[in-house]
């Protein structure tokens, strides 16, 4: 199986700050690596595909790069509802898994 | 609008079966290939289960393998989850969602609660 460390676990920060986000997959994932959203009780949402390409919809402060095994999400000015737990997700192979998240908090 | 709506949660004792059901609509269901995921209480997420468009492969967590079945049902735009001998650790948010085919899961419908206990 392949393990996804994201780091840091948990960061603070204010609002217009530049916030990166890392993840390392224990093996080469290619660009098979997601980058997901999560607020308090909603279900997550999908905010960067296959490394880089951002979802529809989603603003274009949000950013992802990296191949192999290193990644990076990358918010480049945080804004008020930016403040959540993020979540990177290898889709290579089964199972499918994620790493065990990064809250952003103010 | 891509709607996904997860019910068939409830609480269980250990050892006890539930039966999850997830209702697409807004988008042709029986071209994409669906995922369930789940969230523990205050804790991450964890993929559970695969199932491809025709129901011809499908993929299970070590964690569920041999207790869960996935299957779908395109005529009805329905997924589901049979989920036998539950256990505590069970217990959790269950989300139903969709994979496109560029990657990741791009719909998620908004949970349904499993709760195990005696």
């Amino acid at each position: 199986d392949i393990h996804m460390t994201q780091s840091p676990s948990s960061l603070s920060a204010s609002v217009g700050d530049r916030v990166t986000i890392t993840c390392r997959a224990t093996g080469d994932i290619g660009n098979y690596l997601n980058w997901y959203q999560q607020k308090a009780g909603k279900a997550p949402q999908l905010l960067i595909y296959t490394a880089s390409n951002l979802q529809s919809g989603v603003p274009s402060r949000f950013s992802g790069s990296g191949s192999g095994t290193d990644f990076t999400l990358t918010i480049s000015s945080l804004h008020l509802e930016d403040f959540a737990t993020y979540y990177c997700q290898q889709s290579y192979s089964f199972p499918l898994t994620f790493g065990l998240g990064t809250r952003v908090e103010i | 609008e891509v709607q996904l709506v997860e019910s068939g949660g409830g609480w269980v004792q250990p050892g006890g079966s539930l039966r999850l059901s997830c209702s697409a609509s807004g988008f042709y269901f029986s071209g994409f290939e669906m995922n369930w995921f789940r969230q523990s209480p205050g804790g991450g997420l964890e993929w559970i289960s695969y199932i491809t468009s025709n129901s011809l492969t499908v993929h299970y967590a070590d964690s569920v393998k041999g207790r869960f079945t996935v299957s779908r049902d395109n005529a009805r735009n329905s997924l589901f989850l049979q989920m036998n001998s539950l256990r505590v650790e069970d217990t959790a948010l269950y989300f139903c969602a969709r994979d496109p085919p560029f990657g990741g899961s791009d719909y998620w419908g908004q949970g349904t609660l499993v709760s195990v206990s005696s």
